[in-house]
């Protein structure tokens, strides 16, 4: 079975603060793949990034950073100069290709609640 | 875009009431899936579907049905709701890749009393 753990439950920074968020994953499928997720308050889920078990490369989009490390099963997300704007829910998940009959199912984390303060 | 629409935003049922929760997506998608997101643990899939008429149980699925008659339509039904059933209902699509990613709808927010 998967597992996904999000052992952040809320982190409160102020504006300008660089943040981490933590994720952790469990899975014996050799080939996976990694998502986070953003909520925010309006409620609707914003895909943010996926990565694949076989790319450990790490990515940069703007101020947003992903961290992907097999040899601990984490990928972390790192958010540089926070503004108030980032205040959401923030959610990695975890899907399995087993054999193709996943059909793309995703295992959740608890989910971390970002606030910044102005 | 993608566009994942639910029938209402807030709903507010008594108990033993039957409740039919809609999701509609407009980009062809194969795959849908229902999930309930309650604080601290995250979001769990109750049910999805991969065909019209084709479903499968999720990691919850006692106490809830789906239908889908259409591809565009994934419903979620309660057959008696109950107040543990009071959650935030959220739906998605996928389409018929290796582990895309989903697209999710804004959720509904249930309240049973």
């Amino acid at each position: 079975a998967q597992k996904v753990t999000q052992a952040q439950t809320e982190i409160s920074v102020v504006e300008k603060e660089d943040v981490t968020l933590d994720c952790v994953y469990e899975t014996r499928d050799t080939t996976y793949y990694l998502f986070w997720y953003k909520q925010p308050p309006s409620g609707e889920l914003v895909f943010l990034i996926r990565r694949n078990s076989f790319d450990e490369q790490n990515e940069i989009s703007g101020r947003y950073s992903w961290n992907f490390q097999k040899s601990t099963s984490s990928f972390n997300f790192t958010i540089t100069a926070s503004q108030v704007v980032d205040s959401a829910v923030y959610f990695c998940a975890l899907s399995i290709n087993a054999g193709g009959t996943s059909y793309g199912k995703l295992t959740f984390g608890q989910g971390t609640i970002l606030t910044v303060h102005p | 875009d993608v566009k994942v629409t639910q029938s209402s935003r807030y709903l507010v049922k008594r108990t033993g009431e039957k409740v039919f929760l809609e999701c509609v997506q407009d980009m062809d998608h194969e795959n849908m899936f229902w999930y309930r997101q309650d604080p601290g643990l995250g979001l769990r899939l109750i049910y999805f579907s991969y065909d019209v008429k084709m479903k499968e149980k999720g990691d919850i699925p006692e106490g809830y049905s789906v239908s889908r008659e259409k591809k565009e339509r994934f419903s979620l039904i309660l057959e008696s709701a109950s107040t543990n059933q009071t959650s935030m209902y959220l739906c998605a699509s996928s389409p018929r890749e290796e582990t895309p990613e989903q697209y999710f709808g804004p959720g509904t927010r249930l309240t049973v009393t």
